[in-house]
């Protein structure tokens, strides 16, 4: 039972270097999404994605690249990171559909120097 | 983005006593989810409520789907130490599109035994 899984767990990185964080499910859901975690704010939306080929910005997209060329891999990109974004990042994914609960994958916690 | 107000932020209370927490927004949502937080782990859900009034049981949980659909509460009785951890409660919506998920700042539930 694989479920959600993102890699990698923990990552540093310096102020302007580029990172992907990745993450994948194998229950074939057509809905993956990107979400971040800062305290005291609750989990943010970054982007989405309703299926391959199909993504779109969430609450907080902006410094942020998404990609879905499979079903399975909804990577994340910083392509400049900045200090700002120091936070907890998680993956989800669902069946479409309102009534379809999200799971989530257990995080990848960034810190940028 | 909208917003969800959680309260309280954080709950100290003694094994075996009853928990409460709500959460309200100035917005409808159509489905409304509770999700628990474990350390270095992500989300995992605990009830899902879809239509207004709806209360809905899992356990030692209950949860209730306001009438005006703007807010929601969850009950957690006769507390035991593993309850311990932060829970958020989450909307989505039907205008914002596609499983979009807002989170509430979540609640801090500390049980001493």
């Amino acid at each position: 039972n694989a479920g959600v899984t993102q890699t990698p767990k923990f990552q540093v990185l310096k102020t302007g270097q580029s990172m992907t964080l990745q993450c994948a499910q194998d229950m074939n859901h057509e809905y993956m999404s990107w979400y971040r975690q800062d305290p005291g704010m609750g989990l943010r939306l970054i982007h989405y994605s309703v299926g391959a080929g199909i993504t779109d910005q969430g609450e907080v997209p902006n410094g942020y690249n998404v990609s879905r060329s499979t079903t399975e891999d909804f990577p994340l990109r910083l392509l400049s990171a900045a200090p700002s974004q120091t936070s907890v990042y998680f993956c989800a994914s669902s069946y479409t559909g309102s009534n379809q609960p999200q799971h989530f994958g257990d995080g990848t916690r960034l810190s940028i120097l | 983005g909208q917003q969800l107000n959680q309260s309280p932020q954080s709950m100290f209370i003694q094994e075996g006593e009853d928990v409460s927490m709500n959460c309200t927004s100035s917005s409808i949502f159509n489905t409304w989810l509770w999700y628990k937080q474990d350390p270095g782990e992500g989300p995992v859900l605990l009830i899902a409520l879809y239509k207004a009034g709806e209360l809905t049981s899992n356990g030692r949980l209950t949860a209730q789907f306001g009438i005006t659909r703007k807010d929601s509460f969850l009950n957690i009785s006769a507390s035991i130490p593993s309850d311990v951890g932060i829970y958020f409660c989450a909307g989505l919506s039907y205008q914002t599109g596609a499983n979009n998920l807002f989170f509430g700042t979540g609640t801090r539930l500390t049980v001493i035994p």
